[in-house]
C-alpha cells in the first residue's frame, strides 16, 4: 500500500511569511495527525482529525496555525505569520482509527524560518 | 497528563553488543505502546506495537517488553549492527492519543 505522502519536503521562509504543508494519508485511514518535532525532541501533537472532524487541537497555536481536512481525506496545515520558533519538522501520520491505533508516518516537511 | 521519558538520551555501543533502550510512562492506563525508529531527516518508522494486554512483542532481532504496573517498556536489539544507528522513540497511546518520548540516539560503531 502507498504510504503517507507529504509535501513539500523542505521549506525556507522569512519570519512573518506564510507557509502551507500538505498531507495525503493512507487510503482508508480515518484518523490523521499533525505533529511538530523540534530538533532533539519527540513529536508534539498539533491537531488530530477523525474523518473531517477535529478530535484534539489543544496544542495548536490557533493565532497563527490552522489546519483543515476537507472530505476526510487529505489535509493542509498552514502557518501565518511564521515565527523563528516554528522552525521544525512537521510530521503527518494516519491510522485506521477506532481500536486500530498503529501510527504510520510520512517523511515530514522541514521548515526553516529565518 | 501522560509523560514519557527515555533515558539515556544517547548511547554508543560497539558492533555485536546487545542494545537495551528504556521507556518510562507516568499513566499506566495505556491502550498500547509503540516503538519507532527515526533516521536523520526522515519520518518515523514503526518497529513494534505492544497492546496493553501483552507483555512482549518480537520481530527478528527486536524484542519489546511492557510492564504497565511499573510504567516501563524496554526495547532489546540483539547483536547490534552499524545499520541500527538511529534515534529510537517510544509512544504511549491512550484513547487514540499518542505521547512521545524525546528518543534515544544510538550509534553502533564498527
Amino acid at each position: 500500500e502507498a504510504g503517507v505522502a507529504q509535501s513539500p519536503r523542505y521549506k525556507i521562509i522569512e519570519k512573518r511569511q506564510s507557509v502551507a504543508f500538505w498531507c495525503n494519508p493512507i487510503s482508508g485511514h480515518a484518523t490523521l495527525y499533525w505533529y511538530q518535532q523540534i530538533l532533539g525532541q519527540g513529536p508534539k501533537l498539533l491537531i488530530q482529525f477523525q474523518n473531517n472532524g477535529v478530535v484534539d487541537d489543544s496544542q495548536l497555536p490557533k493565532d497563527r496555525f490552522s489546519a483543515e481536512r476537507l472530505k476526510g481525506v487529505d489535509s493542509t496545515l498552514k502557518i501565518q505569520p511564521a515565527k523563528l520558533e516554528d522552525s521544525a519538522v512537521y510530521l503527518c501520520a494516519s491510522s485506521l482509527g477506532g481500536g486500530q491505533v498503529v501510527l504510520t508516518f510520512g517523511a515530514g516537511s522541514r521548515l526553516t524560518v529565518l | 497528563k501522560q509523560e514519557v521519558t527515555q533515558i539515556p538520551a544517547a548511547l554508543s555501543v560497539p558492533e555485536g553488543e546487545n542494545l537495551v533502550l528504556n521507556c518510562s510512562f507516568t499513566d499506566s492506563a495505556i491502550y498500547n505502546l509503540q516503538w519507532f525508529r527515526q533516521d536523520p531527516g526522515k519520518g518515523l518508522t514503526s518497529l513494534l506495537l505492544i497492546q496493553s494486554s501483552q507483555r512482549e512483542q518480537t520481530s527478528g532481532r527486536l524484542n519489546a517488553s511492557l510492564d504497565k504496573s511499573s510504567g516501563r517498556s524496554t526495547l532489546y536489539i540483539a547483536a547490534s549492527q552499524p545499520g541500527d544507528s538511529a534515534t529510537y522513540l517510544c509512544a504511549a497511546s491512550s484513547w487514540g492519543k499518542f505521547q512521545f518520548g524525546a528518543g534515544t540516539q544510538v550509534v553502533v560503531t564498527p
